[in-house]
């Protein structure tokens, strides 16, 4: 079975400094991470992917990730945060490797409400 | 959100009816997927379709149906055997088959039962 623990329910930052958002996996074989963002009462707008190669993966509004496959970790990063970055972030995981019907599904973590304070 | 559309935004219904709520897609996304969004519990995948006139259970499936007739159509039965069904559902859908593929969200719809 494939999970994803986001092991802080809220992260407060300062308007101007770097945020992380932490996440991390459990997955057969090699996986497929994502992130997403909810702004309230809204549907989740994708925000970057690992697949494979490179391991720090940059995505949209200035966010990166960066993959450990060692601590099998995900992290959220973006150096300057803004107080419009204030949102819900899901860490997501799929397993790279078939293993029947239930492969196709992404299993999502509890997320982690991120406030930036001006 | 995409060009996902579900309808309706926010929805009220008693207890004991059952109630659909619609997902339609102009992707051309082979795969649709129903989640439903709990309060601090994440997202919980309910049924998911990989292609027209087939789907398949997820995790929490039970007192819930779908059918999938058209490959843009993807709608939710909440049905009456549903024992906590407030909540807000989510419809996502994804280009294909391909597990690398990120899946593109609605808006949600928010549905209340009293």
């Amino acid at each position: 079975a494939q999970s994803v623990a986001q092991p802080e329910d809220q992260v407060n930052v300062a308007e101007g400094n770097p945020l992380t958002v932490k996440c991390t996996y459990s997955v057969s074989g090699n996986p497929y991470l994502f992130w997403y963002v909810q702004y309230p009462n809204r549907g989740l707008q994708f925000l970057l992917k690992y697949i494979t190669g490179d391991n720090l993966v940059k995505g949209s509004y200035g966010f990166e990730a960066e993959f450990n496959k060692s601590q099998t970790s995900f992290h959220l990063k973006k150096p300057s945060a803004l107080v419009s970055d204030s949102a819900l972030y899901f860490c997501a995981v799929r397993s790279r490797s078939y293993s029947g019907a239930g492969s196709y599904q992404l299993t999502f973590g509890k997320g982690t409400k991120l406030s930036v304070i001006p | 959100d995409g060009g996902i559309t579900q309808s309706p935004k926010y929805l009220f219904r008693k207890e004991g009816q059952n109630v659909t709520l619609s997902c339609e897609q102009n992707l051309n996304h082979d795969a649709m997927y129903w989640y439903r969004q709990d309060p601090g519990q994440g997202l919980r995948l309910i049924y998911y379709s990989q292609i027209v006139n087939d789907f398949q259970k997820g995790d929490i499936a039970e007192g819930y149906s779908v059918s999938r007739e058209k490959k843009e159509s993807f709608p939710l039965t909440v049905t009456s055997a549903q024992k906590n069904p407030t909540a807000f559902y989510l419809c996502a859908s994804t280009e294909g088959l391909d597990r690398s593929y990120e899946q593109y969200f609605g808006p949600g719809t928010r549905l209340t039962v009293t």
